[in-house]
């Protein structure tokens, strides 16, 4: 079981590029959540989806950030027009019905 | 209402000691509060966790203490030893909901 794998590790853009985290969930889980962490600071929930469904945005910001969890393949969080204040540890964690969850080892995003 | 204090932001603790961290919630809803470990450059991992049906629940050398009453919830870590050395993250939510976690400890266990 490879566990919850985040790709890429690292990613660094420039002011106004986009960015593209992705997320690939413990195998048999359904749920897929997104936190970001900035330096020196405890998580923040940004969305939780299930295949195909936003379950819950509330943390998201209401501009520029999407996220998606396709019937095939990743969960995709996706950053339009990246501002220096969008540098961060993104995470991601997936859960199955029962189980708690498992946390990947996140993508650095770095905006130059 | 959705914030979970954690107390203190850093520690610093000898060896074979014993490593106490704090939490407090707002939130009656919440009814699952689980703590994870985080060393650097790391994602965080469950450590252990705690539903409000005990007040008590230990693995190993760690130790989770739960108030209801309070609205607080503490880690212990006995023993404490230089591979304990991490940050900290109290949290809680429901069983498959989102989150809501502390702002982390800094443990720093000395020889």
């Amino acid at each position: 079981n490879a566990g919850v794998m985040q790709n890429p590790r690292h990613l660094v853009r420039r002011r106004g590029q986009e960015a593209r985290l992705r997320c690939s969930p413990m195998k048999g889980h359904s749920h897929v959540y997104w936190y970001r962490q900035l330096p020196e600071e405890g998580l923040k929930f940004m969305v939780y989806l299930q295949k195909e469904n936003i379950i819950d945005e509330s943390g998201m910001p209401k501009e520029r950030f999407s996220a998606e969890f396709p019937k095939e393949g990743p969960s995709i969080l996706r950053i339009q027009q990246v501002v220096r204040g969008d540098s961060a540890a993104y995470f991601c964690a997936s859960s199955g019905d029962r189980d708690g969850y498992t946390f990947g080892s996140g993508t650095r995003l770095t905006v130059v | 209402q959705q914030q979970v204090k954690q107390s203190p932001q850093s520690l610093i603790v000898q060896k074979g000691g014993i490593s106490i961290i704090n939490c407090a919630y707002e939130n009656t809803a919440f009814d699952y509060f689980p703590w994870y470990q985080q060393f650097p450059g790391k994602g965080p991992a469950l450590l252990i966790a705690i539903r409000p049906d005990v007040s008590e629940k230990k693995e190993g050398r760690f130790t989770i203490s739960f108030n209801k009453s309070a609205k607080q919830f503490s880690l212990h870590i006995m023993d404490s030893q230089p591979g304990d050395s991490a940050t900290y993250f109290c949290a809680a939510g429901g069983g498959n909901e989102k989150l809501t976690f502390g702002t982390g400890t800094r443990l720093t266990i000395i020889p």
